[in-house]
């Protein structure tokens, strides 16, 4: 069985500084992994994802998120948090053996960028 | 740019009661999905369809929850009869590949 974890019911960063956004998976083969944003009451959006290459991906809004096969972690980056980057951050796995399965989610993260 | 579409946006319904939830997704994209994300949690797959067929339903509970897809490009979702405890947020979801696409979901309230 695969699994999410995001340690962090909620984050706070001053607008301006960085921000990170922690996740680890757990998953049988190799990991597809992905962040979503959402709003409130809003499905979710595609931010970015990691398949295969570079250990670095870059999304969209300036979001980026590093892959890290050792440590099992996909953390979600930002090298200036923007107000308008609060809101609710989610971490998903799928096998990459299963292609298009459906995602494993973690419970999400909330992120407040204070002004 | 394509999204996924969804309605009604609200619903709110007595226990006991039918609900049906419907889904378009972007056009072209063979795979639907179908998730329920309670209030605090994060979406948990009901049912994913490849065109027209069932490809994983094993978290659906096929003893009130029904979906299908018959064409192989739009979806229903329907629960009979509707409890305290389905009250959620029901996302739809469609891909090409391997990235989901989500519309903006259907709120179900029981009462």
């Amino acid at each position: 069985a695969q699994s999410v974890a995001q340690p962090e019911d909620q984050v706070n960063v001053a607008e301006g500084n960085p921000l990170t956004v922690k996740c680890t998976y757990s998953v049988s083969g190799n990991p597809y992994l992905f962040w979503y944003v959402q709003y409130p009451n809003r499905g979710l959006q595609f931010l970015l994802k990691y398949i295969t290459g570079d250990n670095l991906v870059k999304g969209s809004y300036g979001f980026e998120a590093e892959f890290n096969k050792s440590q099992t972690s996909f953390h979600l980056k930002k090298p200036s948090a923007l107000v308008s980057d609060s809101a609710l951050y989610f971490c998903a796995v799928t096998d990459s053996g299963g292609g298009a399965d459906g995602l494993t989610f973690g419970k999400g993260t909330h992120l407040i960028i204070q002004p | 740019e394509a999204e996924v579409a969804q309605s009604p946006r609200y619903k709110i319904t007595e226990k006991s009661q039918a609900v049906a939830f419907w889904c378009d997704p972007i056009s072209g994209h063979a795979t639907l999905y179908w998730y329920r994300q309670i209030l605090g949690q994060g979406p948990e797959l009901l049912v994913q369809f490849q065109d027209e067929s069932v490809v994983d339903d094993s978290q659906l509970p096929k003893d009130r929850f029904s979906a299908e897809r018959l064409k192989g490009v739009d979806s229903t979702l329907k629960i009979q009869p509707a409890e305290l405890g389905d009250s959620a947020m029901y996302l739809c979801a469609s891909s090409l590949s391997e990235t989901q696409y989500f519309g903006p979901g259907t709120r179900l309230l029981v009462l």
